[in-house]
């Protein structure tokens, strides 16, 4: 087990380009989630995945972005068109349906988005 | 919202025990205390949890009122590495997709 991986760890773009992060789960972990975290505030939930169904999305996602997890197994989020406001730390996390963990979330190092 | 208070930040010496509070006066009765916490750039991590007992694992206890309006985390030896953002969340158990909603955290700040 090797915990949940995130990819780039950091990515610098420029106001209106598109990126787009990946995150990897615990294996077999049925639950997916994404949360953004700006400086000084805690993390901010953005949206969930129960497998590749995607069950909830935060207000706060925007038009702009969009999360997928085709296969039920890792997800990416996109953010089309970047606003230096979308600069961000942007957490994965994942947790079982049930087990012992069931209700602990097991985050990854996050993405650190700046936009310029 | 979050539905936790918590005091901003908090000194501890290395090795004596840090006790983190948190007020949730609008808890309702199928809600849990939760406490994560966040190291230096990396993901929060998850200490523990608990109803209305204490609680105790590993790495923490969780001390809850007996009317669940406020509750303490204590870590009985602090040591350096323990120093952190440490959140103090209130959810219910088994929701329906269980998201964190997290406040801004007690900065806990152990002393060598």
């Amino acid at each position: 087990d090797t915990g949940v991986s995130q990819d780039p760890r950091h990515k610098i773009t420029k106001r209106g380009q598109n990126v787009t992060f990946r995150c990897d789960p615990i294996s077999e972990h049925n639950r997916l989630y994404w949360y953004r975290q700006t400086l000084g505030q805690g993390p901010e939930f953005l949206t969930y995945f129960q497998n590749e169904a995607q069950l909830e999305k935060s207000r706060l996602l925007s038009d702009r972005f969009s999360a997928e997890r085709p296969k039920g197994s890792f997800s990416t989020l996109e953010i089309q068109r970047t606003e230096q406001g979308d600069s961000a730390m942007y957490l994965c996390a994942s947790s079982p349906l049930s087990g012992v963990s069931y209700n602990e979330q097991f985050f990854g190092p996050g993405t650190r988005l700046t936009v310029l | 919202d979050a539905k936790t208070t918590q005091p901003t930040s908090m000194d501890c010496a290395e090795g004596r025990a840090a006790n983190l509070p948190c007020n949730h006066s609008t808890i309702s009765g199928n809600e849990y205390v939760y406490w994560y916490r966040q190291i230096h750039s990396q993901g929060p991590q998850y200490i523990i949890h608990g109803l209305k007992n204490n609680e105790t694992n590993e790495m923490a206890s969780l001390i809850i009122t007996e009317d669940r309006k406020s509750s303490t985390l204590i870590l009985p030896h602090a040591t350096l590495r323990d120093t952190a953002v440490y959140y103090c969340i209130v959810r219910p158990y088994g929701g329906a997709t269980n998201k964190l909603i997290f406040g801004t955290g007690t900065l806990l700040a152990v002393q060598p």
